[in-house]
């Protein structure tokens, strides 16, 4: 099945620090990648949309100056986390979608998540 | 519109039972409905997935039955294990947009 790697799985660092999340898509091209935010006990917050050679799309409410977005290549997206606060300590999640199967609706699979605790 | 709502929030089992898990949506653009499972830790893992030109999948042990009509799709869990435990989330897309996610349902399968 498809494989999403996300690395580090667990970052705790200083305030003010910049973090960079990397999510790898193993055995399929990853057109479309995304970006979440969760909570304890909480659902998925759709963070950002991330297109391959293009800009990221952020919903609404998110810093793109804050959470930065790359999706350089078909199989890698980065998150960066710039001078992150205590506030932005949260569970960080990518997904990515294969759209070379020509159904547009295939199936998101997720990473195992980013654990980011910020002193 | 873009809602799903979930229900319930949480739920707890005896093990050999059947879990069932509820979701609504509003917007009928919406045309691709996935079930995922998430362990503590760890991201959500796609569990089975419906369509809604069918009323039924069922795949082992877990099944979605969707109404078109009502607007609404159930998860039955049959058999329910205690490795069962975790949570679920509905989901719900149309057109290859961004995933609406239900609320989440911590489920607990108990001996």
């Amino acid at each position: 099945g498809a494989v999403v790697s996300q690395h580090p799985s667990r970052v705790i660092c200083k305030s003010g620090t910049s973090v960079k999340i990397e999510c790898r898509s193993l055995d399929f091209q990853a057109t479309t990648m995304f970006w979440y935010r969760q909570f304890p006990k909480q659902s998925l917050m759709l963070m950002a949309t991330s297109n391959e050679g293009s800009k990221a799309t952020y919903e609404q409410g998110v810093e793109k100056d804050k959470f930065l977005i790359n999706h350089a290549s078909l199989t890698l997206s980065t998150l960066t986390v710039t001078s992150a606060h205590p506030e932005d300590s949260s569970f960080y999640i990518c997904s990515a979608r294969d759209n070379s199967a020509g159904w547009v609706n295939q199936p998101q699979h997720f990473g195992d998540g980013t654990r980011l605790s910020i002193l | 519109q873009q809602q799903v709502k979930q229900s319930p929030q949480s739920l707890i089992v005896q093990k050999g039972g059947i879990s069932i898990i509820n979701c609504a949506y509003e917007n009928t653009a919406f045309d691709y409905f996935p079930w995922y499972q998430q362990f503590p830790g760890k991201g959500p893992a796609l569990l089975i997935a419906i369509r809604p030109d069918v009323s039924e999948k069922k795949e082992g042990r877990f099944t979605i039955s969707f109404n078109k009509s009502a607007k609404q799709f159930s998860l039955h869990i049959m058999d329910s294990q205690p490795g069962d435990s975790a949570t679920y989330f509905c989901a719900a897309t149309g057109g290859g947009n961004k995933l609406t996610f239900g609320t989440g349902t911590q489920l607990k399968v108990e001996l």
